[in-house]
């Protein structure tokens, strides 16, 4: 299995902060990366598909980056609904797997 | 706009069977551009890819070796729904499960709305 590696774990940002988080694969997996972020309480939500395709309705201060096995979310200025988690999911070949998890709080 | 509508009990005694179905609409089970997945969410585990079911002239499953054995993803085109089927379930199985719909090169692009399952005598 593919397994992804998350960072940070959590980060604490103010509105207008400019973020990256980033996620590297144990083998190259070319652009098969896509990005989530979740709310408490809610299901995920696509945000980037394949390292760097913006979902549709989503705010282009997000993108997306890299490829092999090295991936980053950026997050250009900060606003008071992007404080979620947000994971990483590899699309390579089943099992898909996630990561860990970067936890995003206002400082 | 798809919606994916989970149902299912929200606790299962432990070595029984957790079912959980997902009622599909905007789209269908029986497409040849989407598979249906499970995936759960526990502290302890994070997001977990079960399995999926999908139609490419006939049905297809895949699930996560970790799962093999005790789980069953089946469709049914009457309903357009999914069901996930986990037998002998532990304690270890209580998480949120999610249904949700893959498609291109393996995104997914909508959830259901999750249920937490607990296993608990």
């Amino acid at each position: 299995d593919i397994q992804m590696t998350q960072s940070p774990s959590s980060l604490s940002a103010s509105v207008g902060d400019r973020v990256t988080i980033t996620c590297r694969a144990s083998q190259s997996i070319s652009t098969y990366l896509n990005w989530y972020q979740q709310k408490s309480g809610k299901a995920p939500d696509l945000l980037i598909y394949s390292a760097s395709s913006l979902q549709s309705g989503v705010p282009p201060r997000f993108s997306g980056s890299g490829s092999g096995t090295e991936f980053t979310l950026t997050i250009s200025s900060l606003q008071p609904e992007d404080f979620a988690t947000y994971y990483c999911q590899v699309s390579h070949s089943i099992p898909y797997t996630f990561g860990q998890g970067t936890k995003l709080e206002i400082k | 706009q798809v919606q994916l509508q989970q149902s299912g009990p929200g606790l299962v005694k432990p070595s029984q069977t957790l079912s959980l179905t997902c009622a599909i609409s905007g789209d269908s089970v029986s497409s040849n551009s989407a598979t249906w997945d499970w995936i759960r969410q526990s502290p302890s585990r994070g997001l977990e890819w079960l399995g999926r079911t999908y139609y490419r002239s006939r049905w297809y499953n895949d699930y996560a070796v970790s799962m093999r054995g005790r789980i069953t993803i089946d469709p049914d085109t009457s309903k357009n729904q999914f069901s996930l089927h986990l037998n002998s379930v532990t304690p270890d199985d209580t998480a949120v499960y999610y249904c949700a719909r893959l498609v291109g090169t393996s995104w997914f692009d909508f959830w259901g709305q999750g249920a937490l399952v607990t296993v608990s005598s």
